[in-house]
């Protein structure tokens, strides 16, 4: 198994261009969320999906879309880029949400100019 | 809101001593969550504690959960060098982790000879 991977490693954007973060895992986990890791921050929630085709928000979800088609697949979006989405972003994914143990990806390093 | 709380937030010790980090939590659960990162690297689950009294040990690693105090803590025995890393705690949102978990800034651990 790969666990959880996540693309790109590292992505230099100028404000205002909007790109994807992939992420997929290939332990037939349903639950999968994204955080971002900021300089003497803990992570913060961004979203979280229970499910393909279900989707929620977390504590800083503005300016991020995901979407969740398939139980594999769980892309963040940036709309429009701002320098305060400079950050790391890791996605997590377990079997249930509650009581497992989550497994995070090796994080996207993000730059927005 | 729920706030996670850990002190200290930076500790230098010298390896052989023993140590405890602390994690505070603001509100009612029963599931908190032990990581460990390395610099540029990403989160590691160490435990997963899901009961009033839980203790698990791990090595030099001990981590326990008083849910009635909303306290946790992660006891490091007789330190080594490899022990160095940042530990982070984190909590259920609703109390479980099923949307997502709520993180503490981290306790940045150094261990000299």
């Amino acid at each position: 198994n790969a666990g959880v991977t996540q693309t790109p490693k590292f992505q230099v954007l100028k404000t205002g261009q909007s790109m994807t973060l992939q992420c997929a895992q290939d332990m037939n986990h349903e639950y999968m969320s994204w955080y971002r890791q900021d300089p003497g921050m803990g992570l913060r929630l961004i979203h979280y999906s229970v499910g393909a085709g279900i989707t929620d928000q977390g504590e800083v979800p503005n300016g991020y879309n995901v979407s969740r088609s398939t139980t594999e697949d769980f892309p963040l979006r940036l709309l429009s880029a701002a320098p305060s989405q400079t950050s790391v972003y890791f996605c997590a994914s377990s079997y249930s949400g509650s009581t497992d143990t989550q497994y995070f990806g090796p994080g996207t390093r993000l730059t927005v100019l | 809101e729920l706030k996670v709380e850990q002190n200290p937030l930076f500790l230098s010790m010298q390896e052989g001593k023993n140590y405890t980090i602390y994690c505070n939590y603001s509100t009612t659960s029963d599931r908190l969550y032990w990581y460990r990162q390395d610099p540029g690297k990403s989160l590691e689950s160490l435990f997963v504690l899901l009961s009033n009294g839980a203790v698990k040990q791990e090595g030099r690693l001990m981590a326990s959960l008083d849910t009635k105090a909303r306290l946790s803590t992660l006891h490091i025995t007789a330190a080594v060098h490899d022990l160095s890393a940042t530990y982070f705690c984190a909590v259920g949102r609703s109390g479980g982790g099923a949307d997502g978990l709520t993180f503490g800034k981290g306790t940045h651990l150094i261990i000299q000879p």
